[in-house]
């Protein structure tokens, strides 16, 4: 048990400018899960895939954001166009489908200027 | 929707004291309930679960939690806090996957020598 990897563990850009993230979930874990967090705040749910399959974006989640998980293994997180509202920590977690015991990486933080 | 609230922001506490944080929750029916301890730098981490049956669920760490049904709650406890308890804690409720969590804001604990 590696533990849940992301990459990179900060990101700075400047606004209108793309980004992604990756995460690299535990490997027997066939769900996958995306949250935002923000300063003072918990984090928020953005999207989760059950293998390769996205089942459910949140509403928070603008156009400007895709997630893909192409072989039910990493998934990535892509944002287009960023604002400044997107600075934030991003999130990563899995976990086995039937467990709700959720693992979460040490996130990516994105700093958006 | 489903709510938690953190009523705590800060609680400050000397080293072998007890502490108690504070959850409460706003849903229909009985939710997923969690603990999560989130360090600077590190990932968020599972202190315990409830699901059903008993109302005192014990976790790592030495903590545990009690559910109180006719108060919407889930207070986290320990009978003994240790410096390397400091660090930020979550409250989490989930109504079927707990992957979809919607998280408190968190309370800060700062352990004092």
């Amino acid at each position: 048990d590696t533990g849940v990897s992301q990459n990179p563990r900060h990101k700075i850009t400047k606004r209108g400018q793309n980004v992604t993230f990756r995460c690299d979930p535990i490997s027997e874990h066939n769900r996958l899960y995306w949250y935002r967090q923000t300063l003072g705040q918990g984090p928020e749910f953005l999207t989760y895939f059950q293998n390769e399959a996205q089942l459910e974006k949140s509403r928070l989640l603008s156009d400007r954001f895709s997630a893909e998980r192409p072989k039910g293994s990493f998934s990535t997180l892509e944002i287009q166009r960023t604002e400044q509202g997107d600075s934030a920590m991003y999130l990563c977690a899995s976990s086995r489908e039937g467990n709700e015991k959720l693992f979460f990486g040490s996130g990516t933080q994105l700093s958006v200027l | 929707a489903q709510s938690v609230t953190q009523p705590d922001i800060h609680i400050t506490v000397s080293e072998g004291a007890s502490l108690e944080l504070r959850c409460n929750y706003s849903y229909g029916a009985t939710p997923y309930l969690f603990w999560y301890v989130q360090s600077p730098g590190q990932g968020l981490q599972l202190l315990l679960k409830y699901f059903s049956g008993d109302t005192l669920v014990q976790g790592i760490k030495g903590f545990e939690a009690e559910f109180k049904r006719s108060q919407s709650s889930f207070n986290l406890r320990k009978p003994s806090v240790h410096w390397s308890d400091a660090a930020e804690y979550f409250c989490a409720v989930a109504i079927t996957n707990a992957g979809k969590s919607t998280f408190g804001d968190g309370t800060t604990l700062t352990v004092k020598p």
